[in-house]
């Protein structure tokens, strides 16, 4: 596709259960990154893949949280056992390259929207 | 957190330029500055980076200090949809590290 896509758009689980959340990113893009943002609050960083490798897992938040990448495109972001605490929307961005460091632009999808009830 | 300090709020009318600051005092020689913005209910969306020079592309310019400390990004002729949250980032490590960013109004 065009563009980064993210499935589902919304989801609404009950306190307790397991999520998967998906990441399509951009065809040929070789970096990943799965961010969360509050409501109200900035985007905080959980995870970077650099093809199927996960070099920073510095900011996912517990071991509830975990992350794959395969074939170096799709990424799946898992939530374990959730809490009313992960409600929050679930952001993936990809780039050719690492963005942060040879400057090139990162493309977002328009998130998963998590409630937790 | 975000090593970048920018303005919580700014008001700008339509049709006017925004000029949006923010301070990056311990940018080091290599990192970029890049800005993202994010419109309501939607993902962000990269705006312009830049390394020493200044620079402009179809959306905005981009003025970088002589020490790299600060930097302006400049829309030049604002519109209602401009309206976003506006967020300066040092480029370092991998990912980039997004702060609270400014609240951009733009007001007919």
């Amino acid at each position: 596709g065009a563009g980064v896509s993210q499935s589902p758009s919304n989801k609404v689980t009950e306190k307790g259960k397991d999520v998967e959340l998906r990441c399509d990113p951009i065809s040929g893009h070789t970096a990943l990154y799965w961010y969360r943002q509050r409501l109200g609050q900035g985007l905080e960083f959980l995870i970077y893949f650099q093809g199927n490798s996960a070099p920073d897992k510095s900011g996912l938040p517990s071991d509830r949280f975990s992350a794959e990448r395969t074939g170096e495109s799709v990424s799946t972001l898992t939530i374990q056992r959730t809490q009313q605490e992960d409600s929050a929307v679930y952001l993936c961005a990809s780039s050719l390259v690492p963005s942060g460091q040879v400057g090139t632009e990162a493309f977002f999808g328009q998130g998963t929207r998590l409630t937790v009830v | 957190d975000a090593k970048t300090t920018q303005p919580t709020s700014m008001d700008c009318a339509e049709g006017r330029a925004a000029n949006l600051p923010c301070n990056h005092s311990t940018i080091s020689g290599n990192e970029y500055v890049y800005w993202y913005r994010q419109i309501h209910s939607q993902g962000p969306q990269y705006i312009i980076h830049g390394l020493k020079n200044n620079e402009t592309n179809e959306m905005a310019s981009l003025i970088i200090t002589e020490d790299r400390k600060s930097s302006t990004l400049i829309l030049p002729h604002a519109t209602l949809r401009d309206t976003a949250v506006y967020y300066c980032i040092e480029g370092s490590g991998y990912a980039l590290n997004f702060g609270k960013g400014t609240s951009l109004l733009v007001t007919p």
